[in-house]
């Protein structure tokens, strides 16, 4: 069965960093990208970063470059979304999506983002 | 960056009714639109690929159609499982990958 399972939720402090991680199987890790995509209540899903999962290439929401890092383990099928310099506003649900038109997507990440 | 408006924001239908939710792009983005639906505290699952392409497992009574700036989702006769939030998504000269604002589908 092709499924994407992340990490759990998390609880951080402004300015600390969420690492998450997004574990594939059912499918062949390397032959598909990996999207990452937030919600934040209420809001509409807001496209974050994508990676080759092959070769590692990756590209960036101009809105978080600088502050996102997205890499991957291909050996473990794994890839991680990195998020630094954490502001109350990164509070959201973060998923991982597979392939350019997001076909199978993960359970979701809670991000929670308080002093 | 290409702006995604749909329509309506919102919907009332009943179950057997006929849905059209409308989707309409800031400039051209070929047929490279995906129709997603999300129920509360799930994860969106992809309905429609590239415009008009059913993704596995969907039932028949979804469809999509259009092509350059104006794109369409209609559910043919609404079952219950359908009343959702539908998201409209294009993935032409990214990034950024955009979405829409999302239309509530709601039971009349």
């Amino acid at each position: 069965q092709v499924q994407l399972v992340q990490s759990g939720a998390e609880v951080k402090m402004p300015g600390a960093s969420v690492k998450i991680s997004c574990k594939a199987s059912g499918y062949t890790f390397t032959s598909t990208s990996i999207h990452w995509v937030r919600q934040a209540p209420g809001q509409r899903l807001e496209w974050m970063a994508w990676i080759n999962t092959g070769n590692g290439d990756t590209r960036y929401s101009q809105n978080l470059q600088g502050r996102l890092t997205v890499t991957r383990d291909k050996y473990a099928r794994i890839a991680y979304m990195e998020l630094s310099n954490l502001r109350s506003d990164d509070g959201a649900v973060y998923y991982c999506a597979r392939q350019d038109f997001f076909d199978i997507w993960g359970q979701g990440t809670v991000v929670t983002v308080s002093s | 960056e290409v702006v995604l408006t749909q329509s309506p924001a919102t919907l009332s239908l009943s179950p057997g009714e006929r849905a059209t939710l409308s989707c309409r792009a800031s400039q051209s983005v070929s047929t490279y639109v995906a129709w997603y639906q999300q129920k509360p505290g799930q994860s969106p699952r992809l309905l429609i690929f590239d415009a008009s392409n059913r993704a596995t497992g969907i039932p028949a009574r979804f469809s999509g159609s259009g092509s350059g700036t104006d794109f369409t989702l209609t559910i043919s006769s609404l079952e219950p499982e359908d009343f959702a939030v539908y998201y409209c998504q294009q993935r032409t000269n990214w990034p950024p990958i955009t979405f829409g604002q999302g239309t509530r589908l709601d039971i009349k």
